[in-house]
């Protein structure tokens, strides 16, 4: 097992694309989250799955924002339209039932809207 | 609305000596606290955390010691390791939003040999 993997590491795209990433969770996980991040900033709560159920979504996250969790495996997560503010490092992180909160984090995807 | 905070953005400590990092929360429905550590180009990694019904959580150099009463938690590193220098985000947990952490700003340990 390799961790969370997510990609693209790195994407740059124009104001007004859209963009899609997509997180591969641990194997047996059965919890994903999704989080942003800001320069100087700690990692902000964007959405949570457990299997295929989104149970939770932030204010954060738009109408521009959605994400998916088919078949309870990988994620994706949308932005259409982006904006210069939706650039971040947005990080997706996975859990297995009884670990409470002590998730692991993959190593994100950095996000720069021109 | 900043539930969690870290008021020094930066730590710099000397090898061997005690490293300690400060957070204070407002948001009294949190009943797990944890604490990441962040190097560069690489996600957190969970490094310890603690109960509410606990005061002091420790593991090998790490301790965390909550203070319910002043809503405040602070990490101990002893002894410091040049290997530890990295950001170190504090979190908190629970209340109604289960499965969600609100994190601090973080806090930018150095560790000079």
């Amino acid at each position: 097992d390799t961790g969370v993997s997510q990609d693209p590491r790195h994407k740059i795209t124009k104001r007004g694309q859209n963009v899609t990433f997509r997180c591969d969770p641990i194997s047996e996980h059965n919890r994903l989250y999704w989080y942003r991040q800001t320069l100087g900033q700690g990692p902000e709560f964007l959405t949570y799955f457990q299997n295929e159920a989104q149970l939770e979504k932030s204010r954060l996250l738009s109408d521009r924002f959605s994400a998916e969790r088919p078949k309870g495996s990988f994620s994706t997560l949308e932005i259409q339209r982006t904006e210069q503010g939706d650039s971040a490092m947005y990080l997706c992180a996975s859990s297995h039932r009884g670990q409470a909160y002590g998730y692991t984090f993959g190593s994100g995807t950095r996000l720069t809207v021109v | 609305d900043q539930q969690v905070k870290q008021n020094s953005p930066s730590l710099s400590v000397q090898e061997g000596r005690i490293s300690i990092l400060n957070c204070d929360y407002t948001n009294s429905m949190f009943d797990y606290f944890l604490w990441y550590k962040k190097y560069p180009a690489e996600g957190p990694t969970f490094l310890i955390s603690i109960s509410s019904i606990k005061d002091k959580n420790e593991d090998g150099r790490f301790t965390v010691f909550l203070n319910k009463s002043a809503k405040h938690l602070s990490l101990h590193i002893v002894p410091s390791q040049p290997g530890d220098s990295a950001v170190y985000f504090c979190a908190g947990a629970g209340g109604t939003s289960y499965g969600k952490l609100t994190f601090g700003q973080g806090t930018i340990l150095t560790v000079h040999p």
